[in-house]
């Protein structure tokens, strides 16, 4: 089975810095999919960003950007210029290639932003 | 419109009652889920649906049984709710060939008192 590991429960950033959260995953598959989502106290589930394990080039999304290391299963993301409106759960998730198994997802870190 | 949809948004009920959480999806997506979401905020998967068949059930007791009436509909009921459920449920859907991404609801919030 396939696990998810964020070991970093909470961090903190002062806004417009840069702030990365770790993410690392065991798997046996060769085809898979990563992503990182994002929950604010709405509870709304919203899809940061995502990488195919087949792509080496690393995936970016405005100011969100992951480094994504296959060998050593990490897929960490980096938020630049950190915003108030960044702070939430930020979870890290997995997904096979076929996708029936669905999301397996790690405990989460949560953001906080200092003014 | 909302991609997926479902409701009701808060649920609190007694120990014993029977309840259904309902949900659909409007993005043409061959498969929907249901997760749990504990008070730790950690995410499991529940069940999950492709073209209306079962298709994983990761352990969940027999009280809980998801109904799929069609593709696009994925209702979750809940038997002789314990205090134990009490918990956020979220519905998502995907496309199996695509997964580039798993749509969710904005989930349920379920208190049973």
């Amino acid at each position: 089975a396939q696990t998810v590991t964020q070991s970093q429960p909470e961090m903190s950033v002062q806004e417009a810095e840069t702030v990365t959260l770790s993410c690392t995953y065991d798997t046996s598959e060769s085809d898979y999919y990563l992503f990182w989502y994002k929950q604010p106290p709405s509870r709304q589930m919203i899809l940061v960003i995502r990488q195919e394990a087949y792509k080496q080039q690393n995936a970016t999304e405005n100011r969100f950007s992951v480094n994504f290391q296959k060998a050593a299963k990490s897929f960490s993301l980096k938020i630049s210029d950190s915003q108030l409106g960044d702070a939430a759960m930020y979870f890290c998730a997995y997904a096979s290639g076929g996708g029936a198994d669905g999301l397996t997802f790690g405990k989460g870190t949560h953001l906080i932003i200092q003014p | 419109d909302t991609a997926v949809s479902q409701t009701p948004k808060y649920l609190v009920t007694q120990m014993g009652n029977d309840k259904s959480i309902k949900c659909e999806q409007n993005l043409g997506h061959d498969t929907m889920y249901w997760y749990k979401q504990d008070s730790k905020k950690f995410l499991k998967i529940m069940f999950s649906y492709n073209n209306k068949e079962l298709i994983i059930n990761e352990t969940v007791p027999n009280r809980f049984s998801p109904k799929s009436p069609d593709k696009a509909h994925l209702n979750l009921h809940i038997n002789s709710l314990e205090l134990g459920d009490s918990a956020v449920y979220f519905c998502a859907s995907s496309d199996l060939d695509r997964p580039y991404g798993y749509t969710f609801g904005s989930g349920t919030r379920l208190t049973v008192v």
